[in-house]
């Protein structure tokens, strides 16, 4: 199995482009997220979803936009690309009992200049 | 609003010796903890969890102690190896439908050999 996946691994773009990020898991598993990372920190969740249709927000969601219209994608887009949302982005996996924790993705390292 | 923190951002230990990574977290309401190793360009990675109901567990290596009244955590590490140098973070998710995983900002694990 190859757990999470994540598309690209990196990516730069000009502030005011767009973009979409894509997670796939491989697991069945009902739980999903977007998490960014900046320098020296811990990871923030952006958004979440937990089943397939649904989405919600989570602590720092402006800016970005996601839709999970297979249980095992989860897409995060950005509209207008900012230079604020240059970050490493992380997706994970859960099932609903949390056995292991999260699974991640490797990331995408994602530069707007 | 809920957070996580970690104690000692940076650890310095010597090849065979055992670790000691802290962390606090302020939300009485957890009810599952996670500690994750994160090396350089990678996702993070699940070693250990323990849930409220628990003051200890062990892996393979590693334990893990959760003291609630303190409301603080450890991840022990035995005889650290090189390939034990990385940034640990401890999580706390939420008890809920929503499986929302809150990260500390993580402390770098140093091995010198």
């Amino acid at each position: 199995n190859a757990g999470v996946t994540q598309t690209p691994k990196f990516r730069v773009l000009k502030t005011g482009q767009s973009m979409t990020l894509l997670c796939a898991q491989d697991m069945n598993h009902e739980y999903m997220y977007w998490y960014r990372q900046d320098p020296g920190m811990g990871l923030r969740l952006i958004h979440y979803s937990v089943g397939e249709g649904t989405t919600a927000k989570g602590e720092v969601p402006d800016g970005y936009n996601v839709s999970r219209l297979k249980k095992q994608n989860f897409l995060l887009g950005l509209e207008s690309a900012a230079p604020s949302q240059t970050s490493v982005y992380f997706c994970a996996s859960s099932d609903r009992d949390r056995v292991l924790g999260y699974t991640f993705g490797s990331g995408t390292r994602l530069t707007v200049v | 609003g809920e957070s996580v923190g970690l104690h000692l951002p940076t650890l310095s230990v010597q090849e065979g010796d055992n670790s000691i990574i802290n962390c606090a977290y302020s939300n009485s309401a957890s009810d599952y903890f996670i500690w994750y190793k994160q090396e350089s360009g990678k996702g993070p990675q699940f070693i250990i969890d323990i849930r409220s109901n628990m003051d200890k567990r062990q892996g393979q290596r590693v334990t893990v102690l959760l003291n609630k009244t303190v409301k603080h955590l450890s991840l022990q590490i035995a005889a650290t190896q090189p390939g034990d140098s990385a940034v640990y973070f401890c999580a706390e998710i939420l008890g809920g439908a929503t499986n929302k995983l809150i990260f500390g900002t993580g402390t770098l694990l140093a091995v010198q050999p």
